[in-house]
C-alpha cells in the first residue's frame, strides 16, 4: 500500500500567518491527492481535490500544490476559524485510499 | 440536499455483534462508492473499506480485512458496517463517506456522514 506522511504533526501559528503543511507519498501518485479540514467534534470537510483544485465554497486563502510524491497545503493568511486538524488523502490506488497522519494547527 | 445520515451512537460489550448504517439521499445512491473511515479517540483518520452499491463491489484496507463487513442495500439507499464480535479496541467514531469520481475529481470524499460513535466496554 502507498503510505502518506504528513509534516509537521502539529504547529503553532498566529492569526495572519502563512501556514504550509506537507504531505509525501511513498511512491508517485500523480495528482491524486486531496486535503481535508477537521474541527473538534465535527466530520472532516473536503478542502482541495486533485492536488490543487479548490472545493466549492472553500475560501481562496487555501491552496494546494504538488504532484508525484510531494504536496503542499498552504493557508495564505491564517484566520481564527482555520485552527483545526488537516489531513491529506491519496486516491491513486482507486478505489482503495489512505490518509496521512494529520497536522494540528494550533493558536500561538 | 445531498447527504449521508448515519445511525445513532452505540454502547456494546466485548464479543457482541453490531451493524451501523449510513443512508444516502439527494443523489443516485447506486452511482457512487460509499466508504467507511475510523477515527479512534484523539487519533487520525483511517480508511477502512469501500463499496459500490450499484453492484456491491467491495474492497477493504488490509488492516480491516476480516475484521469488519461492509454491505449495502440499494433498494433503501443504505450502506452498512458490521462486526461479528466487538473488541474494546473497536471503540471509535465511524464515518461513512461518498467518493466522487469525475473527469476533474478522482477519489475525493465530498460528502461525509455525521459519524456514529461506537463504545465497546464491559
Amino acid at each position: 500500500d502507498i503510505q502518506m506522511t504528513q509534516s509537521p504533526s502539529s504547529l503553532s501559528a498566529s492569526v495572519g500567518d502563512r501556514v504550509t503543511i506537507t504531505c509525501r507519498a511513498s511512491q508517485s501518485i500523480s495528482s491524486y491527492l486531496n486535503w481535508y479540514q477537521q474541527k473538534p467534534g465535527k466530520a472532516p470537510k473536503l478542502l482541495i481535490y486533485a492536488a490543487s483544485s479548490l472545493q466549492s465554497g472553500v475560501p481562496s486563502r487555501f491552496s494546494g500544490s504538488g504532484s508525484g510524491t510531494d504536496f503542499t497545503l498552504t493557508i495564505s493568511s491564517l484566520q481564527p476559524e482555520d485552527f483545526a486538524t488537516y489531513y491529506c488523502q491519496q486516491s491513486y490506488s482507486t478505489p482503495r485510499s489512505v490518509f496521512g497522519g494529520g497536522t494540528k494547527v494550533e493558536i500561538k | 440536499e445531498v447527504q449521508l445520515v448515519q445511525s445513532g451512537a452505540e454502547v456494546k460489550k466485548p464479543g457482541e455483534s453490531l451493524k451501523i448504517s449510513c443512508k444516502g439521499s439527494g443523489y443516485s445512491f447506486t452511482s457512487y462508492w460509499i466508504g467507511w473511515v475510523r477515527q479512534m479517540p484523539g487519533k487520525g483518520l483511517e480508511w477502512m473499506g469501500i463499496i459500490y452499491p450499484g453492484d456491491s463491489d467491495t474492497r477493504y484496507s488490509p488492516s480491516f480485512q476480516g475484521q469488519v463487513t461492509i454491505s449495502a442495500d440499494k433498494s433503501i439507499s443504505t450502506a452498512y458496517l458490521q462486526w461479528s464480535s466487538l473488541k474494546a479496541s473497536d471503540t471509535a467514531m465511524y464515518y461513512c463517506v461518498r467518493r466522487v469520481d469525475t473527469a476533474m475529481v478522482t477519489g475525493a470524499f465530498d460528502i461525509w456522514g455525521q459519524g456514529t460513535m461506537v463504545t465497546v466496554s464491559s
